[in-house]
């Protein structure tokens, strides 16, 4: 059974840092890509990043690019995204989404649960 | 403002059917797949249809997607109360080199 655990979400200020955590069991983790969407309250889903299985390729939203960065260990099949220069419109909650295949753009075929972050002072 | 456009809600009686609609250009749902994906608020989004028109095992022939140009329509028949969720669609923009999904459309099941 595919499972993602999210964890790192919390209560940051304003040009804070937070690093979120998505724990991957139930599937080869190293033969997928790997993304990040997000909610923000009251409104759609918003794609975030991807990874590629090998971690060599990455892509952002323009909202986030030059802020955000995304990783992977998969040692310990764990995704990563590194929140820098949080601002008020980063508030949202979290989702970890397995794409497809191993090449990021595909379609997000498991998703986590989610962990909510809340910028502000 | 979302790349891809959605009604934001549609509503219909129980039994009836209801289609979603979403639109979007050239570098996104013209040359790309088109997936569908069910989410009821506090819950992990749910995938419901993938490919423009595929259906993951242990989701019901009653949703089913379809893709025209630059437009694709997620179906809904035989509708039952447990379908009232936030509706997306989804694809990848080759343009904009980023995933994107359309802003969401609120079932109600009357």
């Amino acid at each position: 059974e595919v499972q993602l655990l999210e964890s790192g979400g919390g209560l940051e200020q304003p040009g804070g840092s937070l690093r979120l955590a998505c724990a991957a069991s139930g599937f080869t983790f190293h033969s997928y890509a790997m993304n990040w969407v997000r909610q923000a309250p009251g409104k759609g889903l918003e794609w975030v990043s991807s990874i590629s299985g090998s971690g060599i390729t990455t892509y952002y939203a323009d909202s986030v690019k030059g802020r955000f960065t995304i990783s992977r260990d998969n040692s310990k099949n764990t995704l990563y995204l590194q929140m820098n220069s949080l601002r008020a419109d980063d508030t949202a909650v979290y989702f970890c989404a397995k794409d497809a295949n191993f090449w990021s753009g595909a379609y997000f075929d498991y998703w986590g649960q989610g962990t909510l972050v809340t910028v502000s002072s | 403002q979302s790349v891809l456009t959605q009604p934001p809600s549609v509503s219909a009686a129980p039994g009836q059917t209801v289609t979603i609609s979403c639109s979007g250009g050239d570098s996104s749902i013209d040359n790309n797949y088109v997936s569908w994906y069910q989410h009821l608020p506090g819950t992990a989004p749910k995938l419901l249809i993938y490919e423009n028109d595929q259906r993951p095992s242990g989701i019901p022939d009653r949703f089913s997607g379809s893709k025209s140009g630059t437009s694709a329509t997620l179906a809904i028949t035989g509708l039952q109360t447990g379908d009232e969720a936030d509706y997306y669609c989804g694809t990848w923009d080759s343009s904009l080199i980023s995933g994107v999904f359309g802003g969401g459309t609120k079932l109600t099941v009357l």
